[in-house]
């Protein structure tokens, strides 16, 4: 089964500061990537998808993610952080099989605070 | 589009009483979803269901039960609330691998 890894339950930084949030899959089968975000007391939002190509793919909100399957990652990165990014973020993983029936597998998520 | 809409926002139920929580959504979706999250521990598949008149389990499918009888509903049922099952829940559907979420409903056993 597969399974996600966001190392970092909460990380802070300054506005304007750069942000990147570290995110491990493991699967033995080609993986499809997300990226959400949920402020409080809200759903979730979609980032940014991974599903083959290029391996560096934009979001929105100014922000990307690098997947690397040699190192299992999918790392979320931003060059300057806003005040309204604090969030939690929410690296998830799904299956390319079939019908691509099964649900995504979550990470913990990483909460983000923003230093003014 | 409204998208995926859930219903109730919020509940509170006692130990043992039984409730149903109602997803629609008007996109035409075949896949459909429910999770659940907690504190400090992501989003877990409860069940999920492939088509009108389809459910399967997930990860954490004991406590509930699913229903599917139109493509646009999926239905999530507490047959006896425990404290444990105090969460708050998503319902999503799929089109294309990509999955849209809906508001949420936070649910409270005491």
């Amino acid at each position: 089964a597969q399974s996600v890894t966001q190392p970092d339950i909460h990380i802070t930084v300054s506005e304007g500061a750069s942000l990147e949030l570290r995110c491990n899959y493991s699967y033995g089968a080609t993986p499809y990537l997300f990226w959400y975000v949920q402020s409080p007391g809200q759903g979730l939002q979609l980032l940014l998808k991974y599903f083959s190509g290029d391996t560096l793919v934009q979001g929105i909100k100014g922000f990307e993610a690098e997947f690397k399957r040699s190192q299992s990652s999918f790392n979320l990165r931003k060059p300057s952080v806003h005040w309204s990014d604090a969030a939690e973020y929410f690296c998830a993983v799904g299956v390319l099989t079939g019908g691509g029936a099964d649900g995504l597998t979550f990470g913990k998520g990483t909460h983000l605070i923003i230093q003014p | 589009n409204a998208g995926v809409t859930q219903t109730p926002k919020f509940r509170v139920l006692k130990t043992g009483q039984s409730m149903t929580l109602l997803c629609a959504q008007d996109m035409n979706h075949e896949y459909m979803y429910w999770y659940r999250q907690d504190p400090g521990m992501g989003l877990r598949l409860i069940h999920y269901s492939v088509g009108e008149g389809t459910t399967a389990k997930g990860e954490v499918p004991d406590g509930y039960n699913v229903s599917r009888l139109k493509k646009q509903n999926f239905l999530l049922g507490l047959e006896s609330a425990a404290p444990s099952q105090t969460s708050v829940y998503f319902c999503a559907s799929k089109q294309h691998y990509e999955q849209y979420f809906g508001p949420g409903t936070r649910l409270t056993v005491t």
